[in-house]
C-alpha cells in the first residue's frame, strides 16, 4: 500500500461506550505499533506486534484497552467503557524490522464526551 | 528500561538563526536513536536516525544530530532555520536487540519567527 492508513479519522463517543480503531500497515511490514498522543504528553507507547511473536502489551494503560492483529496485517485497538481521559490521538505505525524507520498513519482523533 | 528526556518543550528562534534541540536518553544497553518531525496538521515522519558507525548523522531538510555516548545525548541541530521548520520534534530510543519497543520523548515545539 501507499502508506499506513487508519480509520476512522475522527471518533466522538459517549463515556462508557466501546470504540474500535483500525490500522492498515504498509504491506510486508512485520512490526506494527500503537501509540497515544495527548497534548503535552508526547507519544505514549501502547503495544507492538512483531511477526508471530506474542505482542508487547506493556504500555496498555488499563485492562479496558486491548488490541489484536489478524493475519499479520490489519490491527484493531479496542477501548471498552471509554472514559474522558481516553480522549487523545491514537497513532499506528509499522516498520520492516528492528532499527527500521517507523511509518506513521494519520491517526484517529478520539473524543469522549 | 530506556527513557528519553527532551528538556525544552518550546523553542522560539528567528529565521536564519541556528537551533539546537536537546535530547538525552538513559539505557543500560546499546541503542538506536531517532528524530521524528510532525509538521502542523501532518503525520510524523523520520528526520534522521543513528544505528551505528559515524556519530554525526545527517537527515532531511538540512538537519543533523550527533550521538554522544558518554553524555548519553543525541541533540538535533540546524545551522539556519526557515519558517517551514516550524513543527514539533520528537526524539526516540530503542534497543538494538531483544525488543522492538521504542520510547519517545515528550516533544519540542520549534517556532521559527520572521
Amino acid at each position: 500500500g501507499a502508506g499506513v492508513s487508519q480509520s476512522p479519522s475522527n471518533k466522538v463517543t459517549e463515556k462508557g461506550k466501546d470504540v474500535e480503531l483500525r490500522c492498515d500497515p504498509i504491506s510486508g511490514h512485520t512490526a506494527l505499533y500503537w501509540y497515544r498522543q495527548s497534548l503535552g504528553q508526547g507519544l505514549e507507547f501502547l503495544i507492538y506486534f512483531q511477526g508471530n511473536s506474542a505482542p508487547d502489551k506493556s504500555g496498555l494503560p488499563s485492562d479496558r484497552f486491548s488490541a489484536e492483529r489478524t493475519g499479520g496485517s490489519v490491527s484493531t485497538l479496542t477501548i471498552q467503557r471509554t472514559q474522558q481521559e481516553d480522549s487523545a490521538v491514537y497513532l499506528c505505525a509499522s516498520s520492516g524490522g528492528l532499527g527500521e524507520t517507523q511509518y506513521f498513519g494519520p491517526g484517529t482523533r478520539l473524543l469522549v464526551l | 528500561a530506556q527513557s528519553v528526556t527532551q528538556l525544552d518543550s518550546q523553542v522560539p528562534v528567528f529565521e536564519e538563526a541556528p537551533v539546537e534541540l536537546r535530547c538525552n536518553y538513559s539505557s543500560s544497553v546499546s541503542v538506536y536513536l531517532f528524530w521524528y518531525v510532525q509538521y502542523p496538521n501532518q503525520g510524523l515522519q523520520l528526520l534522521l536516525k543513528y544505528l551505528s558507525g559515524s556519530t554525526l548523522v545527517k537527515g532531511i531538510n538540512g538537519f543533523e544530530a550527533e550521538f554522544n555516548k558518554s553524555q548519553t545525548s543525541f541533540h538535533l541541530r540546524k545551522p539556519s532555520v526557515h519558517i517551514s521548520d516550524t513543527a514539533e520534534y520528537f526524539c526516540a530510543v530503542g534497543r538494538t536487540s531483544g525488543t522492538y519497543k521504542y520510547i519517545f520523548g515528550t516533544g519540542t515545539r520549534l517556532k521559527v519567527l520572521a
